[in-house]
């Protein structure tokens, strides 16, 4: 089972501000399937980049996926209020599909 | 647009057997390279990973819940369904039941529903 690392656990950041999140797996993730998902309050998780850095249909811009093997980065590159969020990543290259623990971005 | 809508029984008592079905609308349970998950998250903690099924039937558990998990599908009814079996306090959290593929992740996702096990 490959095991997911995010880090920070939480990130306080101003409006405007960039947020740099981590996700380090395990084991190398092959052909890059690495997602992420943002979950607000009381909601079902939302997919925002799959393949470690393609923005699924309808994310905005400003969110973006990059890295490959066993390191991955989702930068938010100017935090808005509503992305106040849990962000976990995702590896479907093996079974079982693993998640990270999750950062809690919250917003000052 | 692809809905999918969580429904079952909210309260379980322990040892007993949880059981949801997933109702899939704007798009056929059939549809090609789809298949269908299950992902649960405890109150305040994170997600896990239950397992999948195709409409064929063919199915992949989790291996920290394969003895406790069997998964269905109802193709007339376009839903597919969960039963875990034995169930103690640490399964109450909220199950989730979404599409995914074998080379995309999930994608599309349902609202969620929170199942509590007590007696």
């Amino acid at each position: 089972e490959i095991v997911l690392t995010q880090s920070p656990g939480t990130l306080s950041l101003s409006p405007g501000e960039r947020a740099t999140l981590s996700c380090r797996a395990s084991q190398s993730v092959s052909s890059s399937y690495l997602a992420w998902y943002q979950q607000k309050p009381g909601q079902a998780p939302r997919l925002l980049i799959y393949g470690a850095s393609f923005r699924a249909t309808g994310i905005p811009d400003r969110f973006s996926g990059s890295g490959s093997g066993t390191d991955f980065t989702l930068t938010i590159s100017r935090l808005e209020p509503e992305d106040l969020a849990v962000y976990y990543c995702q590896q479907y290259s093996g079974s079982p599909r693993t998640f990270g623990q999750g950062t809690k971005v919250e917003i000052k | 647009q692809l809905q999918l809508q969580e429904s079952g029984s909210g309260l379980v008592k322990p040892s007993q057997t949880l059981s949801l079905t997933c109702a899939v609308s704007g798009g056929s349970i059939s549809s090609g390279g789809y298949s269908w998950s299950w992902i649960r998250q405890p109150p305040g903690k994170g997600l896990e990973w239950i397992g999948y099924i195709y409409h064929s039937g063919t199915s992949y558990y989790n291996p920290s819940l394969r003895s406790r998990v069997t998964m269905s599908v109802d193709k007339s009814k376009n839903q597919f369904s969960l039963n875990l079996s034995s169930v103690t306090a640490a399964d109450t959290a909220v199950y989730y039941c979404a599409r995914r593929s074998s080379s995309t992740p999930e994608d599309n996702w349902g609202q969620g529903t929170l199942v509590t096990v007590s007696s």
